[in-house]
C-alpha cells in the first residue's frame, strides 16, 4: 500500500520570505507521479506542482519548486518570496504510474501561514 | 466556463437517511473521482470512474456507492448515512489516464449526519 506522510500539521513564515513543506511517500513501485495541492480558506482545491518519478530534473513552478529525492521518497515544496496569498493548507499526493490504476493517495496536510 | 459543480454544498441529515451527492463537469472528461477530507487525514479516495460504466474503489469505499451512466455525471450515494461519514467531500475530474492530465476539483460538500 502506498502512504504518504506530511509531518509538519503547521508552519509559519514572514512574508518574501522562504519556506520548505516536507513530505515523505512509501510504495514499493517505479513510476509514478507526485503533486503539491493547496487549499485556502476558500476550500478550493488547486494544483501547485508536478512531478515525475522518471525525471530526475526537479520540477518548478514560478515561485514554488520542488526537492525530489527518489532514493531517500521524498518530495519537498520549496516556496520562495513567499507571499499573503499563499496561506493554505498544503498536500503533498501521489499517484500511481500505470494507465489502469489512476489512484490517488494524499497526505494529511501542512497549514502554512504567511506572516505580514 | 469549465467547472466541476456539486450539489449540494451544505447537507445535515439524519442516521438511516439515503442522501445523494451530485457532481457534474462540463469538460467531457473520461476520469472523475470522489474524496472525503477529514481533519488530520488529509484526502482519501472513495471511489473513482475511468469511463463511463467503469467504477473501481478507492481507499475507503465503505458505506457509499456510486454510478457512471452518463460522462459527465458522477454521483456519491449513501444508502444509510452514519455519523462516522461526517466530512467535507469533493469530486474531482480530469481529462483521461494520462499522468499528465491535471485533476480539477469541485468546490466541496460539507455533510453532517446526526
Amino acid at each position: 500500500a502506498q502512504t504518504v506522510t506530511q509531518s509538519q500539521p503547521e508552519m509559519s513564515v514572514q512574508e518574501a520570505e522562504t519556506v520548505t513543506l516536507s513530505c515523505t511517500y512509501d510504495t514499493s513501485e517505479n513510476n509514478y507521479y507526485l503533486f503539491w495541492y493547496k487549499q485556502p480558506p476558500s476550500r478550493q482545491m488547486i494544483l501547485v506542482i508536478r512531478q515525475e518519478a522518471y525525471k530526475q530534473q526537479n520540477a518548478t513552478e514560478n515561485r514554488f519548486s520542488v526537492n525530489f529525492q527518489k532514493a531517500a521518497k521524498s518530495f519537498s515544496l520549496k516556496i520562495s518570496d513567499s507571499q499573503l496569498g499563499d496561506t493554505a493548507m498544503y498536500f503533498c499526493a501521489f499517484m500511481r504510474g500505470l494507465y489502469n490504476f489512476n489512484k490517488f493517495y494524499f497526505g494529511s496536510g501542512t497549514k502554512l501561514n504567511v506572516k505580514p | 466556463e469549465a467547472q466541476v459543480t456539486q450539489n449540494p454544498r451544505y447537507l445535515i441529515t439524519v442516521t438511516g437517511k439515503k442522501l445523494t451527492v451530485t457532481c457534474s463537469q462540463n469538460m467531457n472528461h473520461e476520469y472523475m473521482s470522489w474524496y472525503r477530507q477529514d481533519p488530520g487525514l488529509g484526502l482519501r479516495q472513495i471511489y473513482y470512474s475511468m469511463n463511463v460504466e467503469v467504477t473501481d474503489k478507492g481507499d475507503v469505499p465503505e458505506g457509499y456507492k456510486v454510478s457512471r451512466k452518463e460522462k459527465r455525471n458522477f454521483p456519491l450515494i449513501l444508502e444509510s448515512p452514519s455519523p462516522n461519514q461526517t466530512s467535507l467531500y469533493f469530486c474531482a475530474s480530469k481529462p483521461g489516464l494520462a499522468s499528465t492530465d491535471t485533476q480539477y476539483f469541485g468546490p466541496g460538500t460539507r455533510l453532517t449526519v446526526l
